[in-house]
C-alpha cells in the first residue's frame, strides 16, 4: 500500500514566519508534487520534482520554494508567510512516466 | 499552459439515476486525463483515467469518454448510490514529453438524493 504522509494535519503560523511543510512517501516514486486546495478553485500545482535536487515551477509558485534532498522527502517552504497563503496543502507522489498520483492527508495551514 | 474547465459545479441526482460531469481542456498536447474523487475530509483518490489513444474506458458503474477533436472528456456514473456523494475533479496533462504536474478542474460536488 502506497503511503504518503505529511508532517502536520493542522498548523497555525503568524504573518512573516518561515514555514516548512514536509512530505514523505514510501514507494520509491520519482515524482513528487505540492498542491494547494481552496474552495471553488480546485487543486492548483505549486511545485513539483521529478528527481532528487530537481524542481519545476507549477502554476502558482510565487511566495513558495521547495527542497528535495532525498528521493522520499519533498518539502514546501513559505519564506515569509502571508494571510493569503492560508489554505489546505496537499502533497502527492507518482511513478514516472506519470501514473496515478497518490495524495497525502493534507495540511491545513492558517496564517494569522 | 493548460486550462481545464469543469461543469457543473454542483450536481444533484436521485439515487439510482445517472450522473454526467464534463470537462474541456485547452492544450492539444495533453494526453492523460484522470478523474479523482474526494470525500469530505479525505484525500483525493483516482477513480478512473484515460489516455488519448482511446475514446472510452469503463470500470463497473464508472465510464470516461474522450473527444480529442473537441478537447473535452466526461465522467459518467450509472446507478448512483449514496457513497458516490463526493467532490469529483477532472485533470489533464501531457505525459511522456517530460515531467509535469496535473492541471485540475475546479471540481463538481455530486449530491445523491435518497
Amino acid at each position: 500500500d502506497v503511503k504518503v504522509t505529511q508532517s502536520s494535519r493542522y498548523l497555525v503560523k503568524r504573518t512573516g514566519e518561515k514555514v516548512f511543510l514536509e512530505c514523505v512517501q514510501d514507494m520509491d516514486h520519482e515524482n513528487m508534487f505540492w498542491y494547494r486546495q481552496d474552495p471553488g478553485l480546485g487543486l492548483r500545482l505549486i511545485y513539483f520534482s521529478y528527481d532528487v535536487k530537481m524542481k519545476e515551477k507549477g502554476d502558482i509558485p510565487e511566495g513558495y520554494s521547495v527542497s528535495r534532498e532525498k528521493k522520499e522527502r519533498f518539502s514546501l517552504i513559505l519564506e515569509s508567510a502571508s494571510t493569503n497563503q492560508t489554505s489546505m496543502y496537499l502533497c502527492a507522489s507518482s511513478l514516472y512516466p506519470p501514473y496515478e498520483q497518490y495524495f497525502g492527508p493534507g495540511t491545513r495551514l492558517t496564517v494569522t | 499552459g493548460e486550462n481545464v474547465e469543469q461543469h457543473p459545479s454542483t450536481l444533484s441526482v436521485q439515487e439510482g439515476d445517472s450522473a454526467v460531469i464534463k470537462c474541456t481542456y485547452s492544450d492539444s498536447a495533453s494526453n492523460y486525463f484522470p478523474w479523482y474523487k474526494q470525500e469530505l475530509g479525505k484525500r483525493p483518490q483516482l477513480i478512473i483515467d484515460i489516455r488519448s489513444n482511446v475514446g472510452e474506458k469503463k470500470d463497473q458503474r464508472i465510464a470516461v469518454t474522450l473527444n480529442k477533436t473537441a478537447k473535452h472528456f466526461s465522467l459518467h456514473i450509472t446507478e448512483t448510490q449514496p457513497e458516490d456523494s463526493a467532490v469529483y475533479f477532472c485533470a489533464a496533462m501531457e505525459s511522456g514529453g517530460g515531467a509535469d504536474g496535473l492541471t485540475f478542474g475546479k471540481g463538481t460536488h455530486l449530491i445523491i438524493q435518497p
